[in-house]
């Protein structure tokens, strides 16, 4: 299979703070890598679409500037949540697939609590 | 975009028994459809997938079905077991991956 490793698996944060949250693909290289946002007890809601070398695809409704996702390599892709509110505190997981048409794989998720 | 609903919200199940959780979607440029097991704090886990040239794909206790022309897909579990509690997600792709809101699954012993 593959793998795909989020970095921090959590991180408690003051409010103003900025956070960087890491997803590597460890065994593939992956083009396209994915981030979705999880409240409790609710679904994974696409937040945006990181392509390698190029800009974010945003989904509507969130906010670019306060997400700001880097794609600098095949393996690796950053969200930074900037300028963290209490309101920002979710679980944020990344994904990754080997092609277009191919499986995703999951990282671990990182939960975000921001006081 | 995609819009993908998922029934029922909650489904509670004796051992042994079966259970069958559905979903619709919107987007009939949709060709794959997967379904994730998810645990308390865990990242999703693909159960099963099947892509739109098939309409039915089984593995030991779990088979999904597809109505291309209905849209709809559905996830069946046989003789389901207290391990298999967790809560389950339906998801489409045409472009992106558009998940459904779940269903919790708690299978009593």
């Amino acid at each position: 299979g593959a793998v795909v490793s989020q970095h921090p698996s959590w991180v408690i944060c003051k409010s103003g703070t900025s956070v960087k949250i890491e997803c590597r693909s460890l065994d593939f290289q992956a083009t396209t890598m994915f981030w979705y946002r999880q409240f409790p007890k609710q679904s994974l809601m696409l937040m945006a679409t990181s392509n390698e070398g190029s800009k974010a695809t945003y989904e509507q409704g969130v906010e670019k500037d306060k997400f700001l996702i880097n794609h600098a390599s095949l393996t690796l892709s950053t969200l930074t949540v900037t300028s963290a509110h209490p309101e920002d505190s979710s679980f944020y997981i990344c994904s990754a697939s080997k092609g277009v048409n191919e499986k995703l794989f999951f990282g671990s998720g990182t939960q975000l609590s921001v006081l | 975009g995609e819009n993908v609903e998922q029934h029922p919200s909650t489904l509670s199940v004796q051992e042994g028994d079966s259970a069958v959780i559905k979903c619709t979607y919107s987007d009939s440029a949709s060709n794959y459809f997967p379904w994730y097991k998810q645990e308390l704090g865990k990242r999703p886990q693909l159960i099963i997938d099947i892509r739109s040239n098939v309409g039915e794909k089984k593995d030991q206790r779990i088979a999904v079905t597809l109505n291309k022309t209905a849209k709809h897909f559905s996830l069946h579990i046989t003789e389901t077991q207290p391990e298999d509690s967790a809560v389950y997600f339906c998801a489409a792709r045409a472009n992106n991956l558009f998940f459904g809101t779940g269903t919790r699954l708690t299978v009593i012993p």
